[in-house]
């Protein structure tokens, strides 16, 4: 059965610095998203993608995120200038078509920023 | 926006028997309600979900109920086994389109 993948399973970075998530989402789906869930907090929405361009977005997605789909297999969450409170489990998951409502989640990135 | 509240935040029941877990939305024009299973360190999985349109679904053992009027739908889970075990999240969204909002989670517990 086919998964959404996400790399890497986990990521350190320090205070400030530039970090991309990626995501495999399953091969003919058509919409994208991204949440995250702090430990032992519920998940949070940050951004829809559709047609290359973003449909929602949730206040948590300010200017430090950014979402890019660089080819045709490819979703990334790009952070530009990480924070202590951006650690978190970043999931992405994929939807397959407008006439559909099911979202399957990846198994996630473990973001810890020092 | 949306705000979604789940009850109770921690359930503990003997195997073998119901679990009910609820919550409640604020937008009545959501439409779309999935719950969503997860396993300690694993992805959310979605286990069932039900649309504005219909008031009962049933897959097995998990049933899910939804009243529009009131605002509220609920999990319910028959013959709980240990695999049941988990953190268990209900979610709603509007037009079934856009991101999802979450509830708190439930964990739930399985006693042997």
């Amino acid at each position: 059965e086919p998964e959404v993948t996400q790399t890497p399973s986990h990521q350190v970075t320090q205070m400030g610095q530039e970090v991309i998530l990626r995501c495999v989402p399953i091969s003919n789906h058509l919409y994208f998203y991204w949440y995250r869930q702090i430990l032992g907090q519920k998940v949070e929405f940050l951004v829809s993608f559709y047609n290359n361009e973003i449909s929602e977005k949730s206040e948590i997605f300010d200017d430090q995120f950014s979402v890019e789909r660089p080819d045709g297999s490819n979703f990334t969450l790009k952070i530009r200038s990480t924070k202590l409170e951006d650690s978190a489990m970043y999931f992405c998951a994929s939807r397959l078509s407008g006439k559909t409502y099911e979202q399957y989640f990846g198994p996630g990135t473990r973001l810890t920023v020092t | 926006g949306e705000n979604v509240e789940q009850h109770p935040s921690t359930l503990s029941v003997q195997e073998g028997d119901s679990a009910v877990i609820k919550c409640t939305y604020s937008d009545s024009a959501s439409n779309y309600f999935p719950w969503y299973k997860q396993e300690l360190g694993k992805r959310p999985q979605l286990i069932i979900d039900i649309r504005s349109n219909v008031g009962e679904k049933k897959d097995q053992r998990i049933a899910v109920t939804l009243n529009k009027t009131a605002k509220h739908f609920s999990l319910h889970i028959t013959e709980t086994q240990p695999e049941d075990s988990a953190v268990y999240f209900c979610a709603a969204s509007i037009w079934g389109a856009d991101g999802l909002t979450f509830g708190k989670g439930t964990h739930l517990i399985i006693q042997p």
